[in-house]
């Protein structure tokens, strides 16, 4: 069974960084794009990038580009999504998914909660 | 950049009654590469159809897609309760891998 686990609910201040994991399971994970998706509170889903499990390939959304680094370590088949300097509006639910002619397979989301 | 609209932003039905969704880009989808999902409040998003017109693993036939180019549509016949929620379409045919702005099923 295809699986995504990510890391749990982050509190974090303005200012502070953040990585946050996503391990799969259940599947080749290095023959396989993985991607990260941010839905703020209330609001609807924003692609953010994606990242080649095999060889690290990466793609950023413009909004995105620039603010948060994506990276995979395929031996252990997580990815990350690391958030530097963050924001009031960095406040999130953080998915990770499979990226395979859509988002087949979701990890179950990590809350992120920036505030002072 | 795709920029996805889609229509109408609520649409207000009875079980029984079928829903149809309309997702427009602002541009040719390469591939017709283009997905809905569903997302019920608290949940994770479902792939509900790829390439346009493929119900995902699982999907019950109630819910079809169809479309081409610039113009889809989710049509979901004969509304179950639990099919009450939010829905999206996203284009993955040319990076970035945009979303549509979402329409709820109320």
């Amino acid at each position: 069974e295809v699986q995504f686990v990510q890391s749990g609910a982050e509190m974090k201040k303005p200012g502070e960084s953040l990585k946050i994991s996503c391990k799969g399971s259940g599947y080749k994970f290095a023959n396989f794009w993985i991607g990260w998706v941010r839905q703020r509170p209330g609001k609807g889903l924003e692609w953010m990038g994606v990242i080649y499990a095999g060889d690290s390939e990466t793609r950023y959304g413009p909004s995105f580009q620039g603010e948060v680094t994506i990276s995979v370590d395929k031996d252990i088949s997580t990815a990350y999504l690391q958030i530097k300097n963050l924001k009031a509006s960095d406040t999130a639910i953080y998915y990770c998914g499979r990226s395979n002619w859509g988002f087949d397979y979701w990890g179950q989301g990590t809350p992120v909660s920036v505030s002072s | 950049e795709v920029e996805l609209t889609q229509s109408p932003g609520t649409l207000s039905l009875s079980p029984g009654e079928t829903a149809t969704l309309s997702c427009r880009a602002s541009e040719k989808v390469r591939g017709n590469f283009l997905a809905w999902y569903q997302q019920k409040p608290g949940q994770t998003p479902r792939l509900l159809i790829f390439g346009a017109s493929f119900r995902a693993t699982g999907i019950v036939e109630r819910f079809s897609g169809s479309g081409s180019e610039t113009d889809f549509t989710l049509t979901i016949s004969r509304l179950e309760p639990e099919d009450f929620a939010m829905y999206y379409c996203q284009q993955y045919g040319s990076s970035p891998h945009t979303f549509g702005q979402g329409t709820k099923v109320e």
